[in-house]
């Protein structure tokens, strides 16, 4: 049964500043992983996705990495601003199964 | 293009009332899956539906199903209602299966009484 965790839980940092967001799955026969961010009582937008047979993928200030025998993801956001504030939830799909998996997501607040 | 919408955003039930949520994909998406998403559980996948055949469903009680219709709108029933159904609901949709991305819609937010 696939797991996905993601670390850490919550994230505090000031304005400008760039990091990472980690996630890593137990299974590691997956089809592709997907980069979300959920604003509170909202819906979730995708921000990237990453085939299993691609290594990364970037949107901007946004670059998602895949390293799929070890089974992580990382998400890297580059020069952060308060409006980059939210869950971000990273979720896999496996091969032969059509659903998500989530990660609990990582809350991340961006002080001004 | 229109996003996913979901109807209605918001609904109060008491316990063993039954529900409807309603979700029109994105024009041309083929693929509707649906999501529990609660504090403690987190998000969890309740069932997919493509071309009006369900194709996956999660782990949940026979209370929770689904349809879709030839339009490709889609609909989720719960019936007997319990405390613990109280959750967003989202619905997602994508052109097909596969590597395709999911796009969400804003959700159904249920609480049970």
């Amino acid at each position: 049964k696939q797991e996905v965790t993601q670390i850490p839980a919550a994230l505090s940092v000031p304005e400008g500043e760039n990091l990472v967001l980690n996630c890593s799955f137990t299974d590691s026969a997956i089809y592709n992983l997907q980069w979300f961010r959920q604003d509170p009582g909202k819906g979730l937008t995708s921000l990237l996705l990453i085939q299993s047979s691609q290594r990364e993928q970037t949107s901007g200030r946004l670059n998602a990495s895949l390293d799929k025998s070890s089974g992580r993801s990382t998400l890297y956001i580059a020069a952060s601003q308060p409006g980059d504030s939210a869950t971000y939830l990273c979720a896999v799909k496996g091969q032969g199964a059509q659903k998500l998996v989530f990660g609990q997501g990582t809350r991340l607040t961006i002080n001004p | 293009k229109a996003g996913v919408t979901q109807t209605p955003r918001y609904l109060i039930k008491t316990r063993g009332q039954q529900v409807t949520l309603s979700c029109s994909p994105i024009s041309g998406h083929r693929s509707v899956s649906w999501y529990q998403q609660t504090p403690g559980q987190g998000l969890q996948f309740l069932f997919e539906y493509f071309s009006e055949t369900q194709r996956n469903k999660g782990n949940f009680p026979g209370r929770f199903s689904g349809r879709q219709f030839s339009n490709s709108r889609s609909e989720m029933n719960v019936s007997t209602l319990e405390l613990g159904d109280s959750a967003l609901y989202l619905c997602a949709s994508s052109w097909d299966t596969g590597f395709h991305t999911q796009y969400f819609g804003p959700g159904t937010r249920l609480t049970v009484l």
